[in-house]
């Protein structure tokens, strides 16, 4: 089975800078994603990593470390709109198919 | 054009009824997913299909039964609906089950409610 731990919730400041934190325990590691999911829609895919170190995509950048079972999500200039919950999701396994964590809660304020 | 589509939106329901929920893609994808989200937010899979064939099946109690007509189609039928099936289904899609970078994308959800 897999044990997927994050926050369950943050506050952070517009503008500011924040990281979520993700740790898991698995077997057959396949590959970590970060979702989004704004209240009342549906999740969105926002980053995959596979291999160790940071990707990058615009604001938002993702790590992930196998040896220690951590990712992160980084989230630059934050806006109001990035308020929302950020599932962190492992697949490992036969299946590749992704199971979730608990999703972190992120309140952003004026 | 929605990418994965389900109906209905809402759907308020007493115990003991039977209900469906159906979901189309038209992304061209060939597995097809079905998640439950509960109360604390916790997004579980409790089905799979790859062109039209079950891949995954969770502990999901039997009262639950998944159907694919096609590989654009998973439709969701709950018998005998109980308090705690009370949740938001969503149906969701891939490319392919296996391979690096299965991006998932979902439906926009069915929000149940059994009374």
């Amino acid at each position: 089975g897999q044990n997927i731990d994050q926050p369950t919730e943050m506050t952070a400041t517009e503008g500011a800078i924040v990281q979520i934190n993700c740790t898991y325990q698995t077997s057959g590691f396949n590959g970590l994603f970060w979702y989004q999911q704004h209240a009342g829609e549906a999740p969105t895919f926002l980053s995959y990593n596979v291999l160790d170190g940071l990707e990058e995509k615009g604001r938002f950048s993702s790590f992930l470390s196998r040896s220690k079972g951590y990712s992160y999500l980084l989230l630059k200039e934050l806006q109001m709109k990035d308020s929302a919950s950020y599932l962190c999701a492992v697949s490992s396994g036969g299946s590749y198919i992704p199971t979730f964590g608990r999703g972190t809660s992120l309140i952003v304020h004026p | 054009d929605t990418a994965v589509s389900q109906t209905p939106k809402y759907l308020v329901t007493q115990m003991g009824n039977d209900k469906s929920i159906k979901c189309e893609q038209n992304l061209g994808h060939d597995t097809m997913y079905w998640y439950k989200q509960d109360s604390k937010k916790f997004l579980k899979i409790m089905f799979s299909y790859n062109n039209k064939e079950l891949i995954i099946n969770e502990t999901v109690p039997n009262r639950f039964s998944p159907k694919s007509p096609d590989k654009a189609h998973l439709n969701l039928h709950i018998n005998s609906l109980e308090l705690g099936d009370s949740a938001v289904y969503f149906c969701a899609s891939s490319l392919i089950p296996s391979g690096t970078g299965n991006t998932i994308y979902f439906g926009e959800g069915s929000w149940l409610t059994v009374v």
